[in-house]
């Protein structure tokens, strides 16, 4: 149980595009989901927190208007790169929690973006 | 200071070995304790989950809690080259609070 499904597992995408990221729950209802990026090498840096029908918190650093994240369903939320750039390259992450879960987090298996 | 100190590695131990990995952290109002395991290009998978000091013992992994050094450890005995990985520390101050993650130690099990 408590499965996170993400989508796509890697996209290439031309500089000055945006690309849409997936995150599901199967199995449970997850009220708050995790979004993280992950550079080569590097452990996972928190993004944004969202809770389900509600605005996204960003961590401090991270541009909201550049990576608009929504979460408009118990199971589903959606991490936007607009309009992006080499440096947007990245492993990215979600992770959700809820009712249902597991003790922990359950992660999604990550989407690598690379942005040429 | 960092919220959470992890040793990057990498680890590498023979086929058998017990295998230790650390993390201190420097916040006393964190609660939850995690370790996950992550292959290359993988999201994590959660590997050991806890609460309270103490040790936690699930087949071949063993979380050790101990909040008054705000130390924690994961021991995993008869290390086989499948786990061969990174492994990450994670703590949080509730079970729905962001979790904040060590920087990860590169394990290799050599065969």
């Amino acid at each position: 149980g408590a499965v996170v499904s993400q989508h796509p597992s890697r996209v290439i995408c031309k500089s000055g595009t945006s690309v849409k990221i997936e995150c599901r729950s199967l199995d449970f209802q997850a009220t708050t989901m995790f979004w993280y990026r992950q550079f080569p090498k590097q452990s996972l840096m928190l993004m944004a927190t969202s809770n389900e029908g509600s605005k996204a918190t960003y961590e401090q650093g991270v541009e909201k208007d550049k990576f608009l994240i929504n979460h408009a369903s118990l199971t589903l939320s959606t991490l936007t790169v607009t309009s992006a750039h080499p440096e947007d390259s990245s492993f990215y992450i979600c992770s959700a929690s809820g009712q249902g879960a597991r003790d922990g987090y359950t992660f999604g298996s990550g989407t690598r973006l690379t942005v040429v | 200071q960092k919220e959470v100190e992890q040793d990057p590695g990498p680890l590498s131990v023979p086929e058998g070995a017990i295998v230790s990995l650390n993390c201190t952290y420097s916040n006393s109002a964190f609660q939850y304790f995690m370790w996950y395991r992550q292959y290359s290009r993988k999201g994590p998978e959660l590997l050991m989950y806890t609460y309270s000091s103490g040790n936690k013992e699930d087949g071949r992994f063993t979380a050790q809690v101990d909040k008054s050094s705000k130390y924690i450890s994961l021991f995993i005995r008869d290390s086989q080259p499948s786990d061969s990985a990174t492994y990450l520390c994670a703590i949080s101050m509730d079970s729905s609070y962001k979790l904040i993650f060590g920087s990860g130690t590169r394990l290799l099990v050599r065969p």
